[in-house]
């Protein structure tokens, strides 16, 4: 079955950097577009950016171009996101997401559990 | 960018059918998803595209849209339905935006 594992969250003091994985295991990784999307504590949900199959079209919200990278290894089955200059209001769970079908129609039909990024002095 | 509307909270009296609705103009030319959250928990897909459900969804849950408002609804809500629910469509820029969330309380 579909498993989806982030890992790299945790404390971190404002203005650092953090790079947060995801693992991924039971689908053809490199088939299919893939997403971070971010809720912070009792809040709603954040789409933060996508990276197609092949890693070749990469798109922001807004609001997370510039200090947002993401990145894929499709040799390791594995998904990442660069957060720079890290903000307070970064503080948030990030989900690994995969698309329901291989084109990137936006439907987020597999979630990880998500991982807690905590942006505090 | 654009942004999609959804009310806050809603109620339905178990048995009974309930609509939540997303207002945005980007739903004139997209259609919208929809997902369910439980406390604790990551959100669930419950609709996507025009209507279509994953499978181990009740079919219960339907989707429609008019104009610039999509609906989800739940005919005979459960009480295991309760929960907050989003909506998401693409948006112009290439990317996809959210709805707010509503949270439904089963009474």
């Amino acid at each position: 079955q579909v498993k989806l594992e982030e890992s790299g969250g945790g404390v971190v003091q404002p203005g650092t950097s953090l790079r947060l994985s995801c693992a991924t295991s039971g689908f053809t990784f490199s088939s299919f577009a893939m997403h971070w999307v971010r809720q912070a504590p009792g809040k709603g949900l954040e789409w933060v950016a996508v990276v197609w199959y092949d890693g070749g079209n990469k798109y922001y919200a807004d609001s997370m171009k510039g200090r947002f990278t993401i990145s894929r290894d499709n040799s390791k089955n594995t998904l990442y996101l660069q957060i720079t200059s890290l903000r307070v209001e970064d503080t948030a769970f990030y989900y690994c997401v995969r698309d329901w079908e291989a084109a990137p129609r936006y439907y987020f039909g597999y979630w990880g559990q998500g991982t807690l990024v905590t942006v505090s002095s | 960018s654009s942004e999609l509307t959804q009310d806050p909270a809603v109620s339905v009296a178990l048995g009974q059918t309930v609509t939540i609705t997303c207002q945005g103009d980007n739903l004139r030319s997209y259609f919208a998803n929809w997902y369910q959250q439980k406390p604790g928990q990551a959100p669930v897909l419950v609709i996507y595209g025009k209507h279509d459900r994953p499978s181990e969804i009740p079919d219960r849950f339907s989707a429609s849209r008019a104009a610039n408002t999509a609906s989800l609804t739940i005919a005979g809500a459960q009480a295991e339905d309760e929960a907050d629910y989003y909506c998401n469509s693409r948006d112009t820029s290439g990317g996809t935006v959210f709805g707010g969330g509503t949270k439904l309380t089963v009474l």
